[in-house]
């Protein structure tokens, strides 16, 4: 049961425009979303979270939004720079499961100089 | 630095052969856990160890198995790996288990199958 959804595998942005991740989730029981970033050979590394009390939170040239009655979040990255290059996977977490995070099966961001 | 650190990279193992990944953690945290991901596909959850409380997911092949000998160590045991079992295994932290917790990953070991 895929409850985290990311439906694009993949992404191409020029450098300098903004990049939008999306991610769709079915499980109202999830309350704490997070961004993961993945380079090759490396593991993932947390990027930016949203409580499910919030609808946005940024940090730098990151922003999460969170639309709840939608069920989905999307992660925005402006200036996108080729550094940005990489698997993004959102994750999401079950309000009374901490240990029931679910991923989705990410997407690759590819940022062209 | 402290980290998740997994062991080997790269491992190879022959079909039916038992085959133990192993995972150490410098940051003290009280969760460890382990992903299954296979290739293009989200990582999927086998079990954590809350301290020394193994919890299993329910969905996990008795094949594998685990052992959390001490805070900083824990080791993925596949007892007969088959073909299926070939894939990325990520072992992962965290200090407690609420649900704002981020995760701390390794590394991650690919396991092939021959």
């Amino acid at each position: 049961d895929q409850q985290v959804k990311q439906n694009s595998p993949s992404l191409s942005v020029q450098e300098g425009r903004i990049s939008i991740l999306n991610c769709d989730y079915t499980n109202s029981m999830f309350d704490y979303f997070l961004w993961y970033k993945k380079y090759p050979a490396e593991g993932p590394t947390f990027l930016i979270s949203i409580s499910s009390i919030k609808d946005k939170n940024e940090d730098g040239r990151f922003t999460v939004f969170l639309n709840k009655s939608a069920k989905h979040l999307s992660l925005h990255i402006v200036p996108s720079q080729p550094g940005d290059s990489a698997v993004y996977f959102c994750a999401a977490s079950h309000k009374y499961n901490n240990n029931d995070m679910r991923f989705g099966a990410g997407t690759r961001l590819t940022v062209k100089p | 630095d402290a980290m998740v650190i997994q062991n080997p990279r790269y491992q190879v193992t022959q079909f039916g052969k038992p085959v133990t990944l192993s995972c150490s953690q410098t940051l003290n945290h009280n969760v460890m856990y382990w992903y299954q991901q296979k290739s293009s596909q989200a990582p999927k959850l086998l079990f954590h160890y809350y301290d020394k409380d193994f919890n299993n997911e329910a969905d996990t092949p008795d094949n594998f198995q685990s052992r959390r000998p001490n805070t900083s160590f824990c080791f993925l045991d596949i007892r007969s790996p088959g073909l299926g079992d070939a894939a990325m295994y990520l072992c992962a932290t965290s200090r407690g288990r609420s649900s704002n917790e981020k995760l701390f990953f390794g590394s991650g070991t690919q396991l092939s199958v021959l």
